[in-house]
């Protein structure tokens, strides 16, 4: 069955520093794969995705992920961490199959702290 | 282009009531997905619809049920609510295959 692991449940960071959050998914064929953010309150916003072609993937904010099929990951980083990125952020995977459509699995998701 | 919107944002209902929650997707988009979101389980696959039909549906009981109009804006329903209901409900829609889902803010249900 697919599922998707985001390993630290909190993180803090100061501001400046670089962030990375990782994420690794079970899933037989190449998936599909997301990053997506949460506001408190708030719906989810996408960051990045990755379908296919170039490993890198660039996103909104300066986040940018890169897809390792070797070890089933797909880590969210970025440089230099602002106060506004506090947030939720969500791993997700969606499944190549007809009989899946429509249907993303969440990670638990990782709670970003920003340090002033 | 206006984004997913949902109606309404906030709810309060008492167990055993049922409740209907409203989404309108990005125009265009044929595509709705729903997912419910609570502090214990994450964000779960409820159901989709595309052009008026359910295509797929999660692991949830037969008091969630779900439409889509030929607008492509969709509903869902629980019915005989529980307490354990309490949750975000999200939709997002797409415009299918596995083109990028996008969220509305959601509708936030307390069941007392």
């Amino acid at each position: 069955a697919q599922s998707v692991t985001q390993p630290d449940i909190h993180i803090t960071v100061s501001e400046g520093a670089s962030l990375e959050l990782r994420c690794n998914y079970s899933y037989g064929a190449t998936p599909y794969l997301f990053w997506y953010v949460q506001s408190p309150g708030q719906g989810l916003q996408l960051l990045l995705k990755y379908f296919s072609g170039d490993t890198l993937v660039q996103g909104i904010k300066g986040f940018e992920a890169e897809f390792k099929r070797s070890q089933s990951s797909f880590n969210l980083r970025k440089p230099s961490v602002h106060w506004s990125d506090a947030a939720e952020y969500f791993c997700a995977v969606g499944a190549e199959s007809s009989s899946n459509t429509g249907k993303l699995i969440f990670g638990q998701g990782t709670t970003l702290q920003v340090k002033p | 282009k206006a984004g997913v919107t949902q109606t309404p944002r906030y709810l309060i209902k008492t167990r055993g009531q049922q409740v209907t929650l409203s989404c309108s997707p990005i125009s265009g988009h044929r595509s709705v997905s729903w997912y419910q979101q609570t502090p214990g389980q994450g964000l779960q696959f409820l159901f989709e619809y595309f052009s008026e039909t359910q295509r797929n549906k999660g692991n949830f009981p037969g008091r969630f049920s779900g439409r889509q109009f030929s607008n492509s804006r969709s509903e869902m329903n629980v019915s005989t609510l529980e307490l354990g209901d309490s949750a975000l409900y999200l939709c997002a829609s797409s415009s299918g295959g596995w083109d990028t889902q996008y969220f509305g803010p959601g509708t936030r249900l307390t069941v007392l």
